[in-house]
């Protein structure tokens, strides 16, 4: 029984670049959400994804930033030409439907140099 | 709105000693309230939540919270700290429809033996 599982763990990019983080929600969770951790602050909302479907993205930035969590397949956080102050931690949380508790996957640590 | 202020961002305490992590939350409506536990390079890990049961909440590790409506409160205590504790924990609601989870700014424990 998988967790939820984020890839890759780490990843560099240098400015301009894009970068894309994926996510695999637990098996039978339709619902997925990403969140942003800055350096030395707590976890930010993005996004809150179910099946092909953006419920709400008041967390996300107007430029650069997209995502998707398409019928088959993970979730994907996209960030085109990236600059110095994307450098975070995103985390991606699923749960099933009706439910309260979300469930973390282990983060992707975004570098860009 | 929701949100949550975690008082302290750093907290040390002896090896055995009590440890208490405060947090207090703002809602317009009845929040649902958890705790969540973030080793170093890893994903956040739920300790407890309050979801309208009783208002003292018992979790994992010998972590507990109890939920203080007339203090708006929901702090997080253990009465023996272990080495093993030393992360940084957050504090979080849920409230309004749907589960956008707000966090607090986290408060790093240090253990001290």
């Amino acid at each position: 029984n998988a967790g939820v599982m984020q890839n890759p763990r780490h990843l560099v990019r240098r400015r301009g670049q894009e970068a894309r983080l994926r996510c695999s929600p637990m098996k039978g969770h339709s619902h997925v959400y990403w969140y942003r951790q800055l350096p030395e602050e707590g976890l930010k909302f993005m996004v809150y994804l179910q099946k092909e479907n953006i419920i709400d993205e008041s967390g996300m930035p107007k430029e650069r930033f997209s995502a998707e969590f398409p019928k088959e397949g993970p979730s994907i956080l996209r960030i085109q030409q990236v600059v110095r102050g994307d450098s975070a931690a995103y985390f991606c949380a699923s749960s099933p439907r009706d439910s309260d508790e979300q469930y973390f996957g282990p983060g992707t640590r975004l570098t860009v140099t | 709105a929701q949100s949550v202020t975690q008082l302290g961002s750093h907290v040390s305490v002896s090896e055995g000693a009590l440890v208490l992590l405060r947090c207090n939350y703002s809602s317009s409506v009845p929040p649902y309230l958890f705790w969540y536990v973030q080793y170093p390079n890893q994903g956040l890990q739920l300790l407890l939540k309050y979801t309208s049961a009783a208002t003292l909440v018992k979790g994992i590790n010998g972590f507990e919270a109890e939920f203080k409506k007339s203090e708006t409160s929901f702090h997080l205590t253990k009465p023996s700290a272990h080495m093993s504790d030393a992360a940084e924990y957050f504090c979080a609601v849920i409230g309004g429809g749907y589960q956008k989870v707000t966090f607090g700014t986290g408060t790093k424990l240090q253990v001290i033996p």
